[in-house]
């Protein structure tokens, strides 16, 4: 069965530092997302992306944040300089209609020290 | 905007017995409606999803779940419950139509089946 996979699974970095989560969506979707879950709290919408462009964003997804899809298989999450707050869960997520539900992949740790 | 509320953050159930967790939303449009489970050390894995028509919709395991408009409320229930349903469960909401919107998610409700 199609999935979609994160990488890494955790990922530790360094205040201040750029990081980049990678995920390989399913391959017949058209939608992308990004989602995060701070621990204890709610799963939060980041970003979609449709035809090679963000279709929505959320207040979170400030400047700091940027996403791309390089190749047309990856579709990748980049933080430019990473803070305490940002250690979350972040879960990539694909969708093949607008109108339908998402896959989301197993989601990758970050922790900012 | 929409929001999802899961009032309850744990609901601790006897095997066998029947649970109901709940579901309410608020939003000022048309929304489409989903239940996601976690398993412990897993991603989410769609449970069920309400999009149109039959406001009652099942899911292969066992649980079923009602759109109910006039009490904007989604509630996933099933009869008699297993151990390996012990995860966290979330509801979720997002705008009906076209567009690449976003999930609103509630914070989840752990569920916890004790032999």
């Amino acid at each position: 069965e199609p999935e979609v996979t994160q990488t890494p699974s955790h990922q530790v970095t360094q205040m201040g530092q750029e990081v980049i989560l990678r995920c390989v969506p399913i391959s017949n979707h058209l939608y992308f997302y990004w989602y995060r879950q701070i621990l204890g709290q709610k799963v939060e919408f980041l970003v979609s992306f449709y035809n090679n462009e963000i279709s929505e964003k959320s207040e979170i997804f400030d400047d700091q944040f940027s996403v791309e899809r390089p190749d047309g298989s990856n579709f990748t999450l980049k933080i430019r300089s990473t803070k305490l707050e940002d250690s979350a869960m972040y879960f990539c997520a694909s969708g093949n209609r607008a109108d339908t539900e998402a896959f989301f992949g197993q989601g990758t740790r970050l922790t900012v020290v | 905007a929409q929001s999802v509320t899961q009032l309850d953050s744990q609901v601790p159930v006897f095997e066998e017995a029947p649970v109901e967790l709940r579901c309410n939303y608020s939003s000022s449009v048309s929304v489409y409606l989903f239940w996601y489970v976690q398993y412990p050390n897993q991603g989410l894995q769609l449970l069920l999803k309400y999009l149109s028509g039959s406001t009652l919709v099942e899911s292969i395991n066992g649980f079923e779940a009602e759109f109910n408009k006039s009490q904007t409320s989604f509630h996933l229930r099933k009869p008699s419950v297993h151990i390996s349903d012990t995860a966290e469960y979330f509801c979720a909401v997002r705008k009906s139509g076209g567009g690449a919107d976003g999930l609103t998610f509630g914070k989840g409700t752990h569920l916890i089946i004790q032999p």
